[in-house]
């Protein structure tokens, strides 16, 4: 199975500010990779496919990059709806792995 | 608006059968566009994704799960089912049914249904 790791497992930011999350593949993916965004008792909702393609409707202060195995998702300019965890998944293969989180809440 | 909703019981004991269905409304199950899917989410914890189908059957399970899992669609329902056999309080989790593009990228999902495995 591929391992998904994510960094930092929690950040505390201001409204505001320039937020970047890693996502680290145990193999290499390519651009088959996945952002989500889970607010407190709510299901997850899908923001970036395909490394760095936004969803519809979703705000462009997010966006996503790289390949490969190291891949990024940055929030320009974090706005108070943006408090949540944050999942990456793999898709490049079965299983489709998610890493395991990271928590963005108000500094 | 596509909408999904899971439903079945709520509690099952250590050893049965867990058996949930999402009906999806709002647009067609079997579009050719699209996978569907269950993913669960054990309390406080992370997200696993556990199979998808595809309307015309086509089956991908996760292998950690794969003896136990069986995903099947009814398209006359615009349904698609989840079975969990042998179940132990490892499987307590939130449910959640979503429809999946790319296979696996889960673009609209369902509200999600806990289900607790206890005796």
């Amino acid at each position: 199975d591929i391992q998904m790791t994510q960094s930092p497992s929690s950040l505390s930011a201001s409204v505001g500010d320039r937020v970047t999350i890693t996502c680290r593949a145990s193999q290499g993916i390519s651009s088959w990779l996945a952002w989500y965004q889970q607010k407190p008792e709510k299901a997850p909702k899908s923001l970036i496919y395909a490394a760095s393609s936004l969803q519809s409707g979703v705000p462009s202060r997010f966006s996503g990059s790289g390949s490969g195995t190291d891949f990024t998702l940055t929030i320009s300019s974090l706005q108070p709806e943006d408090f949540a965890t944050y999942y990456c998944q793999q898709y490049n293969s079965s299983p489709f792995t998610f890493g395991p989180g990271t928590k963005v809440d108000i500094k | 608006q596509l909408q999904l909703q899971e439903s079945g019981p709520g509690l099952v004991k250590p050893s049965e059968t867990l058996s949930l269905t999402c009906t999806v409304s709002g647009g067609s199950i079997s579009s050719s566009s699209y996978y569907w899917g269950w993913i669960r989410q054990p309390p406080g914890k992370g997200l696993e994704w556990i199979g998808s189908i595809y309307y015309s059957g086509s089956t991908y399970y996760n292998p950690s799960l794969k003896s136990r899992v069986t995903i099947s669609v009814d398209t006359s329902k615009n349904q698609f089912s989840l079975k969990l056999s042998s179940v132990t309080a490892a499987d307590t989790a939130v449910y959640y049914c979503a429809r999946h593009e790319r296979i696996a990228v889960a673009d609209s999902w369902g509200q999600g249904t806990l289900v607790t495995v206890s005796s």
